[in-house]
């Protein structure tokens, strides 16, 4: 089935510091989202994209829709100690219902 | 407004036993869909409910099952539980709208012993 590859893993950065992740598939993508995941909770919607080369930010959060539709970017500047969590990408194919998620970024910020 | 909630939040089983977990979405809303989430899998698309019918499903086996009552809650089943079976199962709900509105609960995690 479709899969979605996410980087990085994990990442382990000083607050102040900026974050980059992506995410990359071998499928189209009409929708791209961005969305966090705390410990114990669902995952929340950060951002969502549209059209291919879309710019879309969100505070501090700024996320891309890859010109070729197969990726998508998420950047996180300044960061924060609430930004420690799990981030995912996830995928609307054309004419599907269904999202396809990445495998998750887990972030980590030393004080 | 309140938001998805999700019974039980815990739950243990052993294997061969059936589990049914509960969905209640958010006021209004009325398209209900689950997924599974393991560390090695990542988040599943299961299936989702609107108005009392599946419009869309995952690639997971029969044992996998749910049901959407008329007042939208909706409610998952598993027959036969298997230790792989061991996740944090989530809901999420929207309105008729695009999949971005959709709003998920906390989960249930099911442990298989």
């Amino acid at each position: 089935g479709q899969q979605l590859n996410q980087s990085p893993q994990s990442m382990f950065i000083q607050e102040g510091e900026d974050v980059s992740m992506n995410c990359t598939s071998s499928s189209i993508f009409n929708t791209w989202l961005w969305y966090k995941q705390d410990p114990g909770e669902g995952p929340v919607l950060l951002i969502a994209l549209y059209k291919a080369g879309e710019l879309t930010s969100n505070g501090r959060l700024t996320a891309q829709f890859g010109i070729t539709r197969k990726d998508s970017f998420l950047n996180i500047s300044a960061s924060i100690p609430s930004d420690v969590g799990i981030y995912f990408c996830a995928g609307q194919l054309q004419g599907a219902q269904k999202l396809v998620f990445g495998q998750g970024t887990r972030l980590t910020i030393n004080p | 407004k309140a938001g998805v909630t999700q019974t039980p939040r815990y739950l243990i089983k052993t294997r061969g036993q059936q589990v049914t977990l509960s969905c209640s979405p958010i006021s209004g809303h009325r398209s209900v869909s689950w997924y599974q989430q393991t560390p090695g899998q990542g988040l599943q698309f299961l299936f989702e409910y609107f108005s009392e019918t599946q419009r869309n499903k995952g690639n997971f086996p029969g044992r996998f099952s749910g049901r959407q009552f008329s007042n939208s809650r909706s409610e998952m089943n598993v027959s036969t539980l298997e230790l792989g079976d061991s996740a944090l199962y989530l809901c999420a709900s929207r309105s008729w709208g695009g999949l971005e509105t959709q709003y998920f609960g906390p989960g249930t995690r099911l442990l298989v012993l």
